[in-house]
């Protein structure tokens, strides 16, 4: 594998289901993102870690809970979400300090809420 | 904080025409710029960026893009589109300072190139 590796592509569930994305990053990267995309809207930033340790938490709703357990992998656990939580969660790692830092992404989970 | 405005939703063009998608942001410190591409169903990757050095920018792909401090646009140009250049485009910001780090989105482009 190489880039930024995403699981699952898409993910159907219900509002007391509780389901986790995950990410891997093949870079060498000391950075993870996760970002969500919804229809109309810019990318938000949800949630930044930095060499294992959150740094930004960008008035994330509790129902959204990250793990970052080492620097390759980022996981996302979702707990009663909403409708409107339906969107493309997009994933991304860079090299935090170095000249070029530079954000690559993952191909996102499509989730659906029903 | 910093903010991105791309000033067209939506930009159908024909092939081999040229094409000028634009990007306007705001800042109060210096920043970084990034074009990135989004094909139907995939994630984002990452077209070409501005950080330091020559205003003028090129992707491997044709496209190419010019940074104006004076203006505040990162404007992307082609001079002759493919069908394979149908998708959503995203200008975004990375100032420096305090938000070192955390990239700001404008809303997209979708480029439709018609045969």
């Amino acid at each position: 594998e190489t880039g930024v590796t995403q699981t699952p592509r898409h993910l159907v569930m219900g509002m007391t289901n509780k389901k986790s994305l995950k990410c891997e990053q093949h870079l060498g990267h000391n950075a993870m993102y996760w970002y969500k995309q919804s229809a109309k809207k810019p990318l938000e930033l949800m949630f930044v870690y930095n060499f294992k340790e959150q740094t930004e938490n960008n008035s994330v709703p509790s129902r959204f809970s990250p793990e970052c357990p080492n620097s390759s992998h980022l996981f996302l656990h979702l707990h009663t979400l909403q409708p409107e939580d339906s969107a493309l969660y997009l994933c991304a790692s860079s090299d935090r300090g170095s000249s070029t830092d530079t954000q690559y992404f993952g191909p996102g989970t499509r989730l659906t809420v029903l | 904080a910093q903010s991105v405005t791309q000033l067209d939703s939506q930009v159908p063009v024909f092939e081999e025409a040229p094409v000028e998608l634009r990007c306007n942001y705001s800042s109060s410190v210096s920043v970084y710029l990034f074009w990135y591409v989004q094909y139907p169903n995939q994630g984002l990757q990452l077209l070409l960026k501005y950080l330091s050095g020559s205003t003028l920018v090129e992707s491997i792909n044709g496209f190419e893009a010019e940074f104006n401090k004076s203006q505040t646009s990162f404007h992307l140009r082609k001079p002759s589109v493919h069908i394979s250049d149908t998708a959503e485009y995203f200008c975004a910001v990375m100032a420096g300072g305090t938000s070192y780090g955390k990239l700001t989105f404008g809303q997209g482009t979708i480029l439709t190139v018609h045969p």
